[in-house]
C-alpha cells in the first residue's frame, strides 16, 4: 500500500521568511511518482511539480525548489523569500507505475499561512 | 487549451436522494479520475476511468459509481445519500498514460442535509 505523511499540519511564516514543508512517502513500487499540488481558499488543486522515482535531481522553479532523496523516502517543498499569495494547503502525493496504480495518494496536507 | 470543467459547483441534497455529478476533462485527455475531500478524510480517490473503462477504484461503498463517455466526459452517481457523503468532489484528467501530473477541476461542493 501507498502512503503519504505530511507530519506538519500547519505553519505560519512572516512574510519573507523561506520555510520547508516535509513530506515522507512509502511505496513497493520500483517506478513511482511524487507530485505537489497547491489549494488556494478557492478551493481549486494546482499542479507544481511532478518527479518519478529515476529523477533525483534537485529543482528550481522560481522561488520554489524541491529536494527529492530517495534513501530517506522524502520528497520536500522549499517556498524562499514567502508571499502572502502563497497562503493555502499544499499537497504532496504519490502514484504507481502500472495501469491500475495511477491514482494519487495524498498527504493531510500542510497549511501554510503568510503573514504580512 | 480550455482546463477541467465540473457541473454544477454546488449542490444540496436531502438524506436518501441520488445525485450526478459532471466532468469534462482537457481536450485530448483519456483518463479522468474522481476524488472525495472532507475534513476528516483528506482527499481521497473514488475511482479512474480510462477510454470509457474503469481502470481502477477505491475503497468507497457500491453507491457510488461512476462511467465515462465516448467523448471522455465522466459522471459519477452517488445513490441513497447519506449525511457522511457531504464533501467536495474533484475530478481531475490526464492523459492516461501513466504518472502523468493530473489537472483538477473546481469542484462540486456537495451538501447533505
Amino acid at each position: 500500500a501507498q502512503k503519504v505523511t505530511q507530519a506538519q499540519t500547519e505553519i505560519s511564516v512572516v512574510e519573507k521568511e523561506d520555510v520547508t514543508l516535509d513530506c515522507v512517502y512509502e511505496t513497493r513500487d520500483t517506478t513511482y511518482y511524487l507530485f505537489w499540488y497547491k489549494q488556494p481558499p478557492s478551493g481549486e488543486l494546482v499542479f507544481l511539480i511532478r518527479r518519478n522515482s529515476f529523477d533525483e535531481q534537485n529543482e528550481i522553479s522560481g522561488r520554489y525548489s524541491w529536494n527529492f532523496q530517495k534513501s530517506t523516502s522524502s520528497f520536500n517543498f522549499t517556498i524562499t523569500a514567502s508571499q502572502v499569495v502563497d497562503s493555502a494547503v499544499y499537497f504532496c502525493a504519490l502514484s504507481g507505475g502500472w495501469a491500475g496504480s495511477y491514482q494519487l495518494t495524498f498527504g493531510k496536507g500542510t497549511k501554510l499561512s503568510v503573514i504580512p | 487549451k480550455a482546463g477541467v470543467t465540473q457541473t454544477p459547483r454546488y449542490l444540496i441534497k436531502t438524506r436518501g436522494q441520488q445525485v450526478t455529478l459532471s466532468c469534462s476533462p482537457i481536450s485530448g485527455h483519456r483518463s479522468v479520475s474522481w476524488y472525495q475531500q472532507t475534513p476528516g478524510q483528506g482527499l481521497q480517490f473514488l475511482f479512474e476511468y480510462f477510454s470509457e473503462t474503469q481502470r481502477n477504484k477505491g475503497n468507497f461503498p457500491g453507491r457510488f459509481s461512476g462511467r465515462q463517455f465516448s467523448n471522455s466526459r465522466s459522471e459519477m452517481n452517488v445513490s441513497t445519500l447519506e449525511l457522511g457523503d457531504s464533501a467536495l468532489y474533484l475530478c481531475a484528467s490526464s492523459p492516461g498514460t501513466g504518472g502523468e501530473e493530473q489537472y483538477f477541476g473546481p469542484g462540486t461542493r456537495l451538501t447533505v442535509t
